[in-house]
């Protein structure tokens, strides 16, 4: 199962939007809505945000949201803050019943 | 609260063994599906295992398919990893999470792998 293929970094100043892609393939994003998005800071567990593509866990900010095209989902964070700045991963279930993640986006806010 | 404490990561040689303990607290575990999840440093999560709540459903990654054994212990409230014929490869911090709606929503804290000789 190869990898699913995110951008190595993004950037944004505060206030503004950025959206993080995610490309998989027929056997994994475009035939299931099961995509979820992780962030994660320096040193800590990654925290799920997004899961089933558009839903956020309990607690999650609504500055973030998710949507998926074809064999691509997309993570997109508006009213960008400082504490946004973190590693974020896409991970998709698969037809083979396994998850595969993303390689990363590194967020920078600026 | 939820809490997942992962233990009983080690320095060991190429082709050792060793048993990861995962210890849950503030949900009901025997209603939950769990999972393994490590991430070698610099590099994205890799998904290596997951179990059905009752255990008698288990799935593997490919890269661990034959070498890891996913299990639980719901009177423990516990989950177990053991690895055998390990390589450097392996080398990551290892990370339990329970597995629901296909998402990972709660994470232990890690613990690190690391195969050398």
């Amino acid at each position: 199962q190869s990898a699913l293929t995110q951008p190595a970094s993004v950037s944004g100043s505060p206030g503004q939007s950025i959206t993080i892609s995610c490309t998989g393939a027929s056997s994994d994003v475009g035939t299931f809505n099961l995509v979820s998005w992780y962030q994660q800071h320096p040193g800590k567990a990654p925290k799920l945000m997004i899961y089933e593509v558009t839903n956020r866990p309990s607690g999650v900010s609504n500055r973030f949201s998710g949507s998926k095209s074809g064999n691509t989902a997309s993570l997109t964070i508006s009213g960008l803050q400082a504490e946004d700045e973190a590693d974020y991963y896409c991970c998709s279930y698969a037809r083979s019943g396994t998850l595969v993640f993303g390689g990363g986006t590194k967020l920078t806010v600026l | 609260q939820v809490h997942l404490v992962e233990s009983g990561g080690a320095l060991v040689q190429p082709g050792g063994s060793l048993r990861l303990s995962c210890a849950v607290s503030g949900f009901t575990f025997s209603d939950s599906y769990m999972s393994w999840i490590r991430q070698a440093p610099g590099k994205g999560p890799e998904w290596l295992s997951y179990i059905s709540h009752s255990g008698f459903v288990t799935l593997y990654a490919d890269s661990v398919r034959g070498r890891f054994t996913i299990s639980r212990d719901n009177a423990k409230s516990s989950l177990y990893l053991q690895m055998d014929s390990l390589r450097a490869e392996d080398t990551a911090v290892y990370y339990c999470a329970t597995y629901r709606d296909f998402a990972f929503g709660y994470w232990g804290q890690g613990t690190l792998v690391t195969v050398s000789s």
